[in-house]
């Protein structure tokens, strides 16, 4: 079945330390990717995407993702994390078709939790 | 440039009646998705208008019902509301067809409570 996965739920990282989010998608044809984070109460920020070329993509706040073909993977991430990066993280994915009906599939989210 | 807004914030309800929750695109934009959003189930896609129609459907009940005006300004409308619907109900934004790639701007969300 067509799916997005995040494989970690909730990751709790020190502050200043690196961070890697995981996302991995099962389609046919390489999808849309996009990375959007949540904080609580709040609506999606778009931190970035892909939709072809180079396939590491730079994004705002510090994020970039890299996308793996052959690992069917859209990882995110960030060299050194801040207190304020402490959020619900969503990757999500344009299926085929995307462009005809804008719907976006997205994964169950990572909790990111930053320690002191 | 305003962002995807999105009325009202929140909203409580009780079960058998019917809500309108309403969503202003982003400038220019012509697009409009809803989505749903619950601890359970995640982040669901429930429809999406373009210039005025329906271009595609997620798998919800026919309880839950969309439209967009002419000036891509879109309501979605939930009738006999159950407790299930309680959720955030998130409305995005994009241009609309591109052979580039659409790109969604997501607003806060409508939170609804159904007592």
């Amino acid at each position: 079945a067509q799916s997005v996965t995040q494989p970690d739920i909730h990751i709790t990282v020190s502050e200043g330390a690196s961070l890697e989010l995981r996302c991995n998608y099962s389609y046919g044809a390489t999808p849309y990717l996009f990375w959007y984070v949540q904080s609580p109460g709040q609506g999606l920020q778009l931190l970035l995407k892909y939709f072809s070329g180079d396939t590491l993509v730079q994004g705002i706040k510090g994020f970039e993702a890299e996308f793996k073909r052959s690992q069917s993977s859209f990882n995110l991430r960030k060299p050194s994390v801040h207190w304020s990066d402490a959020a619900e993280y969503f990757c999500a994915v344009g299926p085929p078709g995307y462009n005809q009906g804008g719907k976006l599939i997205f994964g169950q989210g990572t909790e990111l939790s930053v320690k002191p | 440039k305003a962002g995807v807004t999105q009325t009202p914030r929140y909203l409580i309800k009780t079960r058998g009646q019917q809500v309108t929750l309403s969503c202003s695109p982003i400038s220019g934009h012509r697009s409009v998705s809803w989505y749903q959003q619950t601890p359970g189930q995640g982040l669901q896609f429930l429809f999406e208008y373009f210039s005025e129609t329906q271009r595609n459907k997620g798998n919800f009940p026919g309880r839950f019902s969309g439209r967009q005006f002419s000036n891509s300004r879109s309501e979605m409308n939930v009738s006999t509301l159950e407790l299930g619907d309680s959720a955030l109900y998130l409305c995005a934004s994009s241009l609309g067809p591109s052979r580039v790639g659409e790109t969604q701007y997501f607003g806060p969300g409508t939170r609804l409570l159904v007592l």
